[in-house]
């Protein structure tokens, strides 16, 4: 079956701090994975994609086929990080992209 | 570019009342579009998607339905509503020929409380 595992609801660290927000997937095909993000009174966004292999805001993604994760990390973390971050994996089938979302984990930067 | 809009933001329904949400989207054509409803401690549960007018096809048996009158309106339904129904509903699109790789684009979503 496929899912997404976030196994954390809330994440809590210091500004500065290394941020890691763990997630794994189950899926039988080749998977492609995102990570989205909802900022206070904002609407649900794209922050970055595994095929594109980028650095958005100084968060990285790496896709590790052999343990099924896609965990985002990130060096030193920044007030303005705090949001709620959701796993998202792609279920191609047909004509169109369904994504499967993780539970999600809310990140909280404390000063 | 492309904007999707929702509404309401906010609505409070008794058991047992008819539902109407709608969703828009402006420029582009053929979008696919979703209904995903968000629950505490569930995460974004897909309901509904739409490849084109008039088809919908459905994730999860309940009590709820889609439509898709016009080509960038998406639109949730129920006859009746039951207290389960109660969460957050976002509607999204995601553009046609890229499907796999296309991020899906959100709107702001819906809060739905039945009393």
């Amino acid at each position: 079956a496929q899912r997404v595992t976030q196994p954390e609801k809330l994440l809590s660290v210091f500004k500065g701090a290394p941020v890691e927000l763990k997630c794994n997937y189950s899926y039988s095909g080749s998977p492609e994975l995102f990570w989205y993000v909802q900022y206070s009174r904002q609407r649900l966004q794209l922050l970055l994609r595994h095929i594109s292999r980028e650095s958005i805001k100084g968060f990285t993604a790496d896709l590790n086929k052999g343990e099924t994760s896609f965990h985002l990390k990130k060096p030193f973390a920044q007030e303005e990080d705090s949001a709620m971050y959701y796993c998202a994996l792609s279920s191609y089938g047909g004509a169109t992209n369904k994504l499967i979302f993780g539970t999600g984990t809310l990140l909280a930067v404390q000063p | 570019s492309q904007t999707i809009h929702q509404w309401p933001a906010t609505l409070v329904q008794p058991v047992g009342s008819p539902l109407s949400l709608e969703c828009t989207v402006e420029g582009t054509s053929n979008p696919n579009l979703y209904w995903y409803r968000q629950a505490a401690g569930r995460g974004l549960q897909l309901l509904f998607y739409s490849v084109g007018i008039g088809q919908i096809s459905s994730e999860v048996p309940q009590n709820l339905s889609a439509s898709r009158p016009q080509d960038r309106q998406f639109i949730l339904s129920s006859k009746k509503l039951l207290l389960s129904d109660s969460g957050f509903y976002l509607c999204a699109w995601s553009p046609t020929g890229k499907e796999r790789y296309s991020p899906l684009h959100f709107g702001n979503g819906t809060r739905l409380t039945v009393t």
